[in-house]
């Protein structure tokens, strides 16, 4: 099974602020590689997929980029409404699998 | 509306097992795979199985081989997910999601029921 790091595994961060969440794979899972936000009791929201491709309807801000192993997930401009976890899924092969997540604190 | 809503809350005792549903509705329901996906109490997400509603082929993690089924109706556009020989750890949020576009299982998951909370205690 391919597995996915996240890192840090927590962060604190003011509003305003530029955030880069980082995600491995354990190999290459090409652009194979999605990134979802979750708030505590709901399920988690596709943010990118395909490493780089802003899902519909998400702020411009989120931009996600790398290939092959290494990954980032960058917020441009921390909104109040970003406080949350962030999960990666490499979705190269099955079992598909998530990352341990990053959660982003104020 | 295009929408996945879930059965209600399980407890259960160590041992037994627990059906979940998932009914689809608002999209062509042969068209897309659904997954799904555990979260134990503050813990991150899990993968734990795929199911093509078409033709009911499934794919699931070594792990599970011979505790995880999944079904499917298409009579109600309704997938099923059971787990049995259930463990205190089985203990989760079991959500079921659907695919981003339709007969491609690689970009991510856009579709979410509300989440099944699974209790096993005895």
């Amino acid at each position: 099974d391919i597995q996915m790091t996240q890192s840090p595994s927590s962060l604190s961060a003011s509003v305003g602020d530029r955030v880069i969440l980082t995600c491995r794979a354990s190999q290459s899972v090409g652009s194979y590689l999605n990134w979802y936000q979750q708030k505590p009791g709901k399920a988690p929201m596709l943010l990118i997929h395909s490493a780089s491709s802003l899902q519909g309807g998400v702020p411009s801000r989120f931009s996600g980029s790398g290939s092959r192993t290494n990954f980032t997930l960058t917020i441009d401009s921390l909104q109040p409404e970003d406080f949350a976890s962030y999960y990666c899924q490499q979705t190269y092969n099955t079992p598909q699998t998530f990352g341990g997540g990053t959660r982003v604190e104020i | 509306q295009v929408q996945l809503v879930q059965s209600g809350a399980e407890v259960k005792k160590p041992g037994a097992s627990v059906k979940v549903s998932c009914k689809a509705s608002g999209y062509t329901f042969t068209s897309y795979y659904i997954h799904w996906v555990r979260q134990a109490p503050g813990q991150g997400l899990e993968w734990i199985g795929i199911i093509n509603p078409s033709g009911g082929s499934t794919s699931a993690p070594q792990k599970f081989h011979g505790r995880l089924t999944m079904t499917r109706d298409t009579s109600t556009n309704t997938v099923y997910m059971e787990l049995s020989d259930l463990k205190s750890d089985d203990t989760a949020v079991y959500y079921c999601a659907r695919d981003t576009y339709d007969r491609d299982i690689s970009a991510g998951l856009i579709l979410w029921g509300q989440g099944t909370l699974v209790t096993v205690s005895s």
